[in-house]
């Protein structure tokens, strides 16, 4: 997984409450992707860095937020998480030298269900 | 509107069958078309990536084509194995790092 990891793997949460999701990235990319994956749709963006402290809205932005404070690590945060945020959720990273620069790696994924 | 189709939605072959993979798109401007092979509870990961320019390109038992005139593009899987049981994405780039446009993908069922 080109040297990204999430965490947590897995999660369970209620609705109303606050979740934050990390993606985690050792390669040095300078953009940071958060999608989300549920079943019909393609992989679709909520928020994107194109540097620390550098973000912006993805096309479903809608009740996420999130930040960047160091090169390697984006955060993503449902501030009052809603049954219809249950998904897969995907961190990306891309921003590579020579050959790689167009390329997106993704990470394993985080599963987040809201009861 | 930049959109991206992908056909079959899934698909179900013999082991050692080859197959084909369709990709039709309305993005413009056209930066590039990526396949990604997703595999069950994993993130995709890239198997080809195609400029304007490239008609073309292998990575081993698998091999893209583009026809950037006809916005059409396709993957070739050739001998498949049950290992290729996955889904398959393709995803095409406008201008702009944010600029991706994926589909929602063919799921293969290779069967021995």
């Amino acid at each position: 997984d080109a040297g990204i990891t999430q965490s947590p793997r897995h999660k369970v949460t209620e609705t109303g409450t606050p979740v934050t999701l990390r993606c985690h990235q050792t390669e040095n990319h300078r953009y940071m992707y958060w999608y989300r994956q549920d079943p019909g749709h393609g992989l679709r963006l909520i928020h994107y860095s194109y540097g620390v402290k550098d973000t912006d809205k993805g096309e479903v932005s809608d009740g996420y937020s999130v930040s960047r404070s160091k090169t390697e690590d984006f955060l993503l945060t449902l501030e009052s998480a809603t049954s219809s945020q249950t998904s897969v959720y995907f961190c990306a990273i891309s921003g590579g030298s020579g050959a790689t620069t167009y390329e997106q790696y993704f990470g394993p994924g985080t599963r987040l269900t809201v009861t | 509107k930049n959109q991206v189709e992908q056909s079959p939605q899934s698909l179900i072959i013999l082991e050692g069958k080859n197959c084909t993979l369709q990709c039709n798109y309305t993005v413009s401007p056209f930066s590039n078309l990526r396949w990604y092979k997703q595999d069950t509870g994993r993130g995709p990961v890239s198997l080809t990536i195609m400029t304007f320019s490239e008609n073309t390109k292998s990575n081993g038992r698998y091999t893209a084509t583009l026809d950037a005139d006809t916005k059409q593009s396709s993957l070739h899987i050739t001998a498949s194995q049950l290992s290729d049981s996955a889904s398959y994405i393709c995803v095409v780039t406008g201008t702009g790092a944010n600029n991706l446009f994926f589909g929602t993908g063919t799921r293969l069922t290779v069967i021995p």
